[in-house]
């Protein structure tokens, strides 16, 4: 199982660019790279997902370097609604009749006015 | 799309009953549904693998007993804490699988009196 390091916690001012960087440098093959974002007495909210190079959407970017050993999750101009926990995990995905997925801490983000 | 609820979003019993959670996928068919447990402050804890048509797979420390898992259909899973007490008291959360993608439900917190 793929085990995942992230920042316990990070602070930005509203208006800013947010870049969390995750590590994982077990990921096999067949893993995807998944990032959630969960608010308090809520469940997560998928935000991105990748597998290599990078991913953009209308939410943030996965940038994934070749060797696929860390991702960098990049939320372009946050808001205070943006504080929240960020989760980063990696899983077994297409093909694979598993997918279970084991969070870690998470980064706890916050956005300050 | 990829919208999982669950039922009810709360409940508060007497300790020695039993609760059953419902989550559903709504636009979606899902093979595979996962229940998570999560403690305040803490992080999602994966409980078991809820298989359509085929009996759940638990993780280690999770007793099968105790948490009985039904997904009889490709739209329903049904989470049973059995013969419930306070230490049961946690935040329940599902998720559904859709190709590579886990998408979760909003959770459902239990308080065992």
């Amino acid at each position: 199982l793929a085990k995942t390091t992230q920042p316990i916690s990070m602070d930005s001012y509203e208006g800013q660019e947010v870049n969390i960087t995750c590590s994982h440098n077990n990921i096999a093959t067949n893993d995807y790279i998944t990032w959630y974002q969960q608010f308090p007495s809520q469940g997560p909210r998928f935000i991105i997902q990748g597998y290599k190079t990078k991913v953009t959407n209308e939410v943030a970017s996965l940038f994934i370097p070749a060797d696929r050993k860390s991702s960098t999750l990049s939320l372009p101009r946050v808001s205070l609604s943006d504080t929240a926990v960020y989760y980063c995990l990696v899983g077994k995905g297409r093909g694979s009749t598993l997918g279970r997925l084991y969070f870690g801490r998470g980064t706890q983000l916050t956005v300050w006015p | 799309g990829a919208v999982v609820s669950q039922h009810p979003s709360r409940v508060i019993c007497k300790s020695g009953t039993s609760v059953k959670i419902e989550c559903r996928s709504l636009d979606f068919q899902a093979t595979t549904m996962f229940w998570y447990r999560q403690f305040p402050k803490k992080s999602l804890m994966l409980m078991a693998t809820s298989n359509e048509g085929s009996k759940a797979t638990y993780e280690q420390g999770v007793e099968k007993d105790k948490f009985l898992i039904n997904h009889a259909s490709l739209t329903l899973s049904t989470l049973t804490v059995t013969s419930a007490h306070p230490e049961d008291s946690s935040f329940y959360i599902c998720s559904a699988r859709r190709s590579e993608t886990q998408y979760f439900g909003p959770g459902t917190r239990l308080l065992v009196l």
